[in-house]
This record gives C-alpha cells, sequence and structure tokens, in this order.
C-alpha cells in the first residue's frame, strides 16, 4: 500500500524567507504528484501537477521538483508571505481512480 | 467554472440518524471522487465515478456508506446509522478525462454526530 510522508509536520519562518516542503512515499510507481493548498476550513486547491516523466514544475513563487527512484517531491516556496500560511498537502496516484495524501505541513509565515 | 459545489456546508446529527450529502462538480468533469478528511490528517479515499459508473470503492466504506451518481452528473453519499466515529468532513473532488488532470475540490461538509 502506498504510505505518504510529509516533514515537517509544521514550519514556522519570517516573511521573506525561502523555503523547502518535504514528501516522500513509498512506492515509485506513480502516474503523477500533485501539490495542494488548503486553508482552514475550506477544500484543496491544486498547486502543482507533476508527471511521472517530469522532473520539476513551476508556478510562479513556488517550484515543485520530483525524483520517482527515491521516492520524494520537493516544494520550494521563494520569498514567502504571510498570505501563504497554511497546510500544504502533496499526493500521490498509482492511477488515476484513488490518491493518496500525505498528512500536510502546517506553514505559518510570520510578517 | 463555477468550481465543485457541496452541500450543506455542516451537519450536525444524532448518532443512529442517517444523512445526506451532495456534490455538483465542474460540469465537464467526467471523473468525481470523494474523500473524508479528519483534522490533522490528509484526506482518505472512500470512492471514485467515471460518469455514473463507480469504478473503486475503499475498505473504508462499509456497507452504512452509499454513494451514487445518476447520470453521471451530481453525486450524493449518504451514511446510515451514522456513529460518531462518522464525525468528519466529507470532500468531493473532481477532474477532466486524461491521466495527468488536477484535481478539483469542493469546500467539503463538515459533519458532526454527536
Amino acid at each position: 500500500k502506498q504510505e505518504v510522508t510529509q516533514i515537517p509536520a509544521a514550519l514556522s519562518v519570517p516573511e521573506g524567507e525561502n523555503l523547502v516542503l518535504n514528501c516522500s512515499f513509498t512506492d515509485s510507481a506513480i502516474y503523477n504528484l500533485q501539490w495542494f493548498r488548503q486553508d482552514p476550513g475550506k477544500g484543496l486547491t491544486s498547486l502543482l501537477l507533476i508527471q511521472s516523466s517530469q522532473r520539476e514544475q513551476t508556478s510562479g513563487r513556488l517550484n515543485a521538483s520530483l525524483d520517482k527512484s527515491s521516492g520524494r517531491s520537493t516544494l520550494y516556496i521563494a520569498a514567502s508571505q504571510p498570505g501563504d500560511s497554511a497546510t500544504y498537502l502533496c499526493a500521490v496516484t498509482v492511477n488515476f481512480n484513488k490518491f493518496y495524501f500525505g498528512s500536510g505541513t502546517k506553514l505559518n509565515v510570520k510578517p | 467554472d463555477t468550481g465543485v459545489s457541496q452541500d450543506p456546508r455542516h451537519k450536525i446529527t444524532k448518532r443512529g440518524q442517517n444523512v445526506t450529502f451532495r456534490c455538483d462538480p465542474i460540469s465537464e468533469h467526467n471523473r468525481l471522487y470523494w474523500y473524508r478528511q479528519t483534522l490533522g490528517q490528509g484526506p482518505e479515499f472512500l470512492t471514485y465515478f467515471q460518469n455514473e459508473a463507480q469504478l473503486e470503492k475503499s475498505r473504508l466504506l462499509s456497507d452504512r456508506f452509499s454513494a451514487e451518481r445518476p447520470k453521471g452528473s451530481f453525486s450524493t453519499l449518504e451514511i446510515q446509522r451514522t456513529e460518531q466515529g462518522d464525525s468528519a468532513m466529507y470532500l468531493c473532488a473532481s477532474s477532466l478525462p486524461g491521466g495527468n488532470s488536477p484535481l478539483h475540490f469542493g469546500n467539503g461538509t463538515r459533519l458532526t454526530v454527536t
């Protein structure tokens, strides 16, 4: 069974800092990996999707990398802002019927 | 694109009662998913529809849970004889066909069983 782990569980940084969130998964035979953002009491918003054949994806200040062979992905956030405060989750799928989620990293960016 | 819509946003019910939640996916999305999320955890898969066909169902989904998607449009998730352990956020997501379409989530239904 696919297990997804996210470290750290929580992170607090001052505004302007660059930061990296980590995601690891146990079965490297994934179809794709997605990073999501979740604000308190809300659903998830898709940030980036990396196909299994890709190594990274970028959107604005966000960059996600994927190393399928080692079962790892990172989400890099540049020049963090208080509005980036949220929980960030990664999810993998081995087919598109089911996605496996990590428990998330709760990010607090202090002004 | 009006987004994925879920109704109600909150539901408080007494143990033993039945509840039903509704999800309206983005109109052109043929894939629909139900997930359950408890505090501090990531979403757990419950079930998946492609059009009106329910193609996968988690072992988490006991016989008290049933989901439908008539005509491949909106979907309902019913929980019969609710238990306190059913208290959670129930999230619906949809996506386009194709293996690399991102998931779009609704804002969920928060269920509290007293």
